[in-house]
């Protein structure tokens, strides 16, 4: 069956680091992925898409990738700050033609302390 | 301001009171979707729907209903809610390709004693 895996174990980083989640996938031939950012009790915030055929995408702090060998997309928050401190969700979207389904990981919590 | 509104907020009712969450949208999007979100188990899509009068099945579609008579709303209707129910409730609309970046409402915190 088709599964989308992020760590489920918080990662506290100190301030001005940077902070590198994971997201790996299986059983899914995803056309497009994206990231979500989610505060408590709040609705999920797009932040980034990536295509298939697209191996890097970069918006101010953030970096995505995405490599379909690996399944595997990375979420790179560079010079972090405590504001960052969020649940951060990556979500799958198949190809355009085969569904419309955008499917979500269960997310990983950032801390990022002063 | 481009959003995605729900009402209520916040919501304690009692088993088999019927209730519904509206969710209303100003993009002019064509999809629309409610998800559920428990600790441990993310997002999980009930229904979603691709146009007006064009509704399907999520991934947990049990014990929910919802209608699109009108492409800017989605109301999600609990027959009989049922304390398994209660959970944390979010609307979401977008363009019509999964690929396009999807919009979500503050979210409807619903408890059913």
């Amino acid at each position: 069956s088709q599964k989308i895996e992020q760590n489920s174990e918080a990662l506290n980083i100190q301030e001005g680091k940077t902070a590198t989640l994971t997201c790996n996938y299986t059983n899914y031939s995803p056309a497009y992925l994206q990231w979500y950012r989610q505060d408590p009790g709040r609705g999920p915030v797009f932040l980034l898409l990536i295509r298939e055929n697209e191996k890097e995408k970069r918006k101010e702090r953030l970096k995505v990738t995405f490599d379909t060998t690996l399944k595997q997309s990375l979420f790179h928050i560079t010079a972090s700050q405590p504001a960052d401190s969020a649940t951060y969700l990556c979500a799958l979207a198949p190809n355009s033609n085969s569904g419309y389904a955008l499917n979500f990981g269960k997310g990983t919590s950032l801390l990022v302390t002063p | 301001e481009a959003q995605v509104t729900q009402n209520p907020r916040y919501l304690i009712t009692v088993t088999g009171k019927k209730l519904t969450v509206t969710c209303s949208q100003n993009m002019n999007h064509e999809y629309m979707s409610w998800y559920r979100q428990d600790p441990g188990l993310g997002l999980r899509q009930i229904y979603y729907s691709m146009n007006v009068e064009v509704t399907d099945k999520g991934d947990v579609p049990e014990g929910y209903k919802v209608s699109r008579k009108e492409k800017r709303n989605f109301p999600l209707i609990l027959e009989s809610p049922s304390p398994n129910q209660t959970s944390l409730y979010f609307c979401a609309s977008r363009r019509r390709l999964a690929g396009n970046e999807q919009f979500f409402g503050p979210g409807t915190r619903l408890t059913v004693l």
